[in-house]
Protein backbone atom coordinates (compact mmCIF):
# COMPACT_ATOMS: atom_id res chain seq x y z
CA UNK A 1 0.00 0.00 0.00
CA UNK A 2 0.77 3.55 -0.67
CA UNK A 3 2.62 4.99 2.75
CA UNK A 4 1.60 9.05 3.17
CA UNK A 5 4.14 10.76 5.60
CA UNK A 6 3.11 14.16 6.35
CA UNK A 7 5.65 16.99 7.84
CA UNK A 8 5.57 18.99 10.23
CA UNK A 9 3.27 17.06 12.59
CA UNK A 10 2.54 20.48 14.16
CA UNK A 11 2.73 23.77 12.45
CA UNK A 12 3.06 27.02 14.56
CA UNK A 13 2.24 30.03 12.84
CA UNK A 14 0.54 33.30 13.30
CA UNK A 15 -2.87 34.46 11.55
CA UNK A 16 -1.87 36.44 8.07
CA UNK A 17 1.38 34.04 8.16
CA UNK A 18 1.98 31.65 5.20
CA UNK A 19 1.51 28.10 5.66
CA UNK A 20 3.07 25.12 3.60
CA UNK A 21 2.31 21.73 4.77
CA UNK A 22 4.41 18.69 2.89
CA UNK A 23 2.56 15.08 2.22
CA UNK A 24 5.22 12.40 0.84
CA UNK A 25 4.24 9.14 -0.78
CA UNK A 26 6.32 6.09 -0.81
CA UNK A 27 5.28 5.07 -4.59
CA UNK A 28 4.81 7.46 -7.53
CA UNK A 29 1.23 8.97 -6.93
CA UNK A 30 -0.53 8.15 -10.77
CA UNK A 31 -2.18 11.20 -12.67
CA UNK A 32 -1.97 12.92 -9.54
CA UNK A 33 -4.62 11.42 -7.41
CA UNK A 34 -4.11 13.09 -4.45
CA UNK A 35 -6.76 15.09 -2.07
CA UNK A 36 -6.06 17.09 0.70
CA UNK A 37 -8.77 17.69 3.64
CA UNK A 38 -9.24 20.24 6.60
CA UNK A 39 -11.07 18.85 9.81
CA UNK A 40 -11.83 20.76 12.72
CA UNK A 41 -13.00 19.53 16.40
CA UNK A 42 -15.84 17.81 16.42
CA UNK A 43 -16.77 18.08 12.08
CA UNK A 44 -16.19 16.07 9.37
CA UNK A 45 -13.66 15.99 7.16
CA UNK A 46 -13.99 18.69 4.28
CA UNK A 47 -12.21 18.62 1.23
CA UNK A 48 -9.97 21.51 -0.02
CA UNK A 49 -7.93 20.56 -2.97
CA UNK A 50 -8.48 17.08 -5.80
CA UNK A 51 -6.23 16.12 -8.46
CA UNK A 52 -3.50 17.40 -6.52
CA UNK A 53 -4.09 21.12 -7.45
CA UNK A 54 -8.14 21.50 -7.84
CA UNK A 55 -9.50 23.68 -5.31
CA UNK A 56 -12.98 22.04 -4.57
CA UNK A 57 -16.48 24.01 -4.63
CA UNK A 58 -16.17 26.94 -1.95
CA UNK A 59 -12.96 26.83 -1.29
CA UNK A 60 -11.00 29.88 -1.11
CA UNK A 61 -8.30 31.22 -3.27
CA UNK A 62 -6.04 31.45 -0.27
CA UNK A 63 -5.54 27.65 -0.59
CA UNK A 64 -3.09 26.31 -3.11
CA UNK A 65 -2.07 22.29 -3.99
CA UNK A 66 0.88 21.56 -5.96
CA UNK A 67 3.11 18.35 -6.50
CA UNK A 68 3.14 15.07 -8.54
CA UNK A 69 4.68 11.89 -8.29
CA UNK A 70 5.78 11.36 -4.52
CA UNK A 71 5.84 15.07 -3.16
CA UNK A 72 2.80 17.54 -3.04
CA UNK A 73 2.21 20.75 -1.28
CA UNK A 74 -0.78 22.49 0.62
CA UNK A 75 -0.10 26.13 0.88
CA UNK A 76 -2.35 28.36 2.55
CA UNK A 77 -1.14 31.97 1.29
CA UNK A 78 -2.47 34.33 4.15
CA UNK A 79 -3.84 32.13 7.06
CA UNK A 80 -6.87 33.47 8.38
CA UNK A 81 -7.36 32.08 12.23
CA UNK A 82 -10.45 29.71 10.79
CA UNK A 83 -7.37 27.97 8.90
CA UNK A 84 -6.51 26.81 12.47
CA UNK A 85 -7.63 23.02 11.82
CA UNK A 86 -5.67 19.32 11.36
CA UNK A 87 -5.10 18.79 7.40
CA UNK A 88 -4.85 15.22 6.14
CA UNK A 89 -3.77 14.37 2.59
CA UNK A 90 -4.77 11.26 0.85
CA UNK A 91 -4.40 9.36 -2.23
CA UNK A 92 -6.90 7.69 -4.51
CA UNK A 93 -4.57 6.50 -7.00
CA UNK A 94 -4.96 2.39 -5.87
CA UNK A 95 -6.23 0.55 -3.12
CA UNK A 96 -5.98 0.21 -0.13
CA UNK A 97 -6.58 4.49 -0.42
CA UNK A 98 -4.53 5.95 2.52
CA UNK A 99 -4.32 8.81 4.24
CA UNK A 100 -1.27 10.96 5.87
CA UNK A 101 -1.21 10.83 9.75
CA UNK A 102 -1.99 14.64 9.64
CA UNK A 103 -0.49 18.01 9.79
CA UNK A 104 -2.27 20.26 13.44
CA UNK A 105 -2.23 23.89 12.22
CA UNK A 106 -2.29 26.18 15.50
CA UNK A 107 -2.07 29.42 16.20
CA UNK A 108 1.55 30.89 17.66
CA UNK B 1 -29.02 20.60 -1.32
CA UNK B 2 -26.39 17.67 -1.78
CA UNK B 3 -26.13 15.69 1.51
CA UNK B 4 -25.62 12.72 3.50
CA UNK B 5 -27.11 11.69 7.02
CA UNK B 6 -25.37 9.13 8.98
CA UNK B 7 -27.68 7.41 11.79
CA UNK B 8 -27.05 8.15 15.69
CA UNK B 9 -24.76 6.91 18.20
CA UNK B 10 -24.42 2.95 18.86
CA UNK B 11 -22.43 1.75 21.90
CA UNK B 12 -22.03 -2.07 21.53
CA UNK B 13 -20.24 -5.25 23.35
CA UNK B 14 -17.46 -6.52 21.79
CA UNK B 15 -18.16 -9.70 19.47
CA UNK B 16 -21.39 -7.22 18.53
CA UNK B 17 -22.40 -6.25 15.30
CA UNK B 18 -23.06 -2.18 14.26
CA UNK B 19 -24.97 -1.33 11.17
CA UNK B 20 -24.48 2.30 10.13
CA UNK B 21 -26.92 4.10 7.62
CA UNK B 22 -25.91 7.08 5.41
CA UNK B 23 -29.27 8.66 3.86
CA UNK B 24 -28.15 10.59 0.78
CA UNK B 25 -30.62 13.20 -0.57
CA UNK B 26 -30.32 16.04 -3.23
CA UNK B 27 -28.66 13.99 -5.97
CA UNK B 28 -29.19 10.51 -8.19
CA UNK B 29 -27.93 8.50 -5.71
CA UNK B 30 -27.20 5.11 -8.04
CA UNK B 31 -24.51 8.03 -9.81
CA UNK B 32 -21.98 8.76 -7.24
CA UNK B 33 -19.55 6.38 -5.63
CA UNK B 34 -19.80 5.91 -1.36
CA UNK B 35 -16.69 5.56 0.57
CA UNK B 36 -16.49 4.17 4.03
CA UNK B 37 -13.64 5.86 6.81
CA UNK B 38 -12.92 5.80 9.79
CA UNK B 39 -11.41 7.69 12.71
CA UNK B 40 -10.61 6.48 16.14
CA UNK B 41 -10.90 8.91 19.33
CA UNK B 42 -7.76 11.21 18.62
CA UNK B 43 -6.58 9.58 16.05
CA UNK B 44 -6.34 10.35 12.02
CA UNK B 45 -8.44 8.74 9.48
CA UNK B 46 -8.35 5.42 7.72
CA UNK B 47 -9.93 3.84 4.62
CA UNK B 48 -13.14 1.39 5.24
CA UNK B 49 -13.82 0.43 1.20
CA UNK B 50 -16.45 1.69 -1.07
CA UNK B 51 -19.68 0.70 -2.75
CA UNK B 52 -20.68 1.29 -6.37
CA UNK B 53 -24.64 1.90 -6.30
CA UNK B 54 -25.27 1.41 -9.12
CA UNK B 55 -24.58 -2.38 -9.02
CA UNK B 56 -23.74 -2.98 -5.48
CA UNK B 57 -20.24 -3.60 -6.03
CA UNK B 58 -17.34 -3.44 -2.99
CA UNK B 59 -14.09 -3.01 -2.43
CA UNK B 60 -12.79 -3.43 1.05
CA UNK B 61 -9.19 -2.86 2.49
CA UNK B 62 -7.60 -5.77 3.54
CA UNK B 63 -7.84 -4.95 7.56
CA UNK B 64 -11.30 -5.10 7.24
CA UNK B 65 -11.73 -7.94 4.87
CA UNK B 66 -14.32 -10.84 6.18
CA UNK B 67 -15.89 -8.31 8.68
CA UNK B 68 -17.23 -5.38 7.01
CA UNK B 69 -20.13 -4.80 4.65
CA UNK B 70 -21.31 -2.40 2.54
CA UNK B 71 -24.47 -1.97 0.60
CA UNK B 72 -27.30 -0.09 -0.20
CA UNK B 73 -31.21 0.19 -0.50
CA UNK B 74 -31.77 2.24 -4.00
CA UNK B 75 -35.17 2.60 -2.84
CA UNK B 76 -34.67 4.74 0.21
CA UNK B 77 -31.41 5.91 -1.23
CA UNK B 78 -29.36 4.58 1.55
CA UNK B 79 -26.03 3.13 2.16
CA UNK B 80 -25.13 1.15 4.85
CA UNK B 81 -21.80 -0.26 6.51
CA UNK B 82 -22.21 -3.52 9.02
CA UNK B 83 -18.96 -4.20 10.91
CA UNK B 84 -19.33 -7.45 12.82
CA UNK B 85 -16.71 -8.74 15.80
CA UNK B 86 -16.39 -5.31 17.04
CA UNK B 87 -13.41 -5.04 19.12
CA UNK B 88 -12.67 -1.83 21.73
CA UNK B 89 -9.91 -0.64 18.83
CA UNK B 90 -13.00 -0.40 16.68
CA UNK B 91 -14.77 2.71 18.69
CA UNK B 92 -14.58 5.34 16.24
CA UNK B 93 -16.43 7.75 14.57
CA UNK B 94 -17.77 5.89 10.97
CA UNK B 95 -18.26 8.40 8.13
CA UNK B 96 -19.89 8.14 4.89
CA UNK B 97 -18.60 10.41 1.76
CA UNK B 98 -19.78 10.61 -1.47
CA UNK B 99 -17.42 11.13 -4.76
CA UNK B 100 -17.28 14.46 -6.82
CA UNK B 101 -18.25 13.18 -10.53
CA UNK B 102 -20.44 10.70 -12.02
CA UNK B 103 -19.36 6.97 -12.23
CA UNK B 104 -16.04 8.20 -10.80
CA UNK B 105 -14.00 5.62 -8.76
CA UNK B 106 -10.43 7.43 -8.74
CA UNK B 107 -12.00 10.37 -6.90
CA UNK B 108 -11.72 12.30 -3.94
CA UNK B 109 -14.33 12.80 -0.85
CA UNK B 110 -15.95 15.54 -1.95
CA UNK B 111 -19.53 15.53 0.54
CA UNK B 112 -19.06 13.67 3.87
CA UNK B 113 -21.75 12.88 6.23
CA UNK B 114 -22.21 13.88 9.88
CA UNK B 115 -20.69 11.01 11.59
CA UNK B 116 -21.43 8.00 13.88
CA UNK B 117 -19.61 7.26 16.81
CA UNK B 118 -19.59 4.01 17.73
CA UNK B 119 -18.36 2.61 20.96
CA UNK B 120 -17.17 -0.62 21.93
CA UNK B 121 -17.52 -1.68 25.79
CA UNK B 122 -18.23 -4.09 27.86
Amino acid sequence: EIVLTQSPGTLSLSPGERATLSCRASESVRSSYLAWYQQKPGQAPRLLIYAASNRATGIPDRFSGSGSGTDFTLTISRLEPEDFAVYYCQQYDSSPRTFGQGTKLEIK
Amino acid sequence: QVQLVQSGAEMKKPGASVKVSCKASGYTFIGYFMFWVRQAPGQGLEWMGWLNPINGDTDYAQKFQGRVTVSRDTSITTAYMELTGLRSDDTAVYYCARAGNISALLDALHIWGQGTMVTVSS
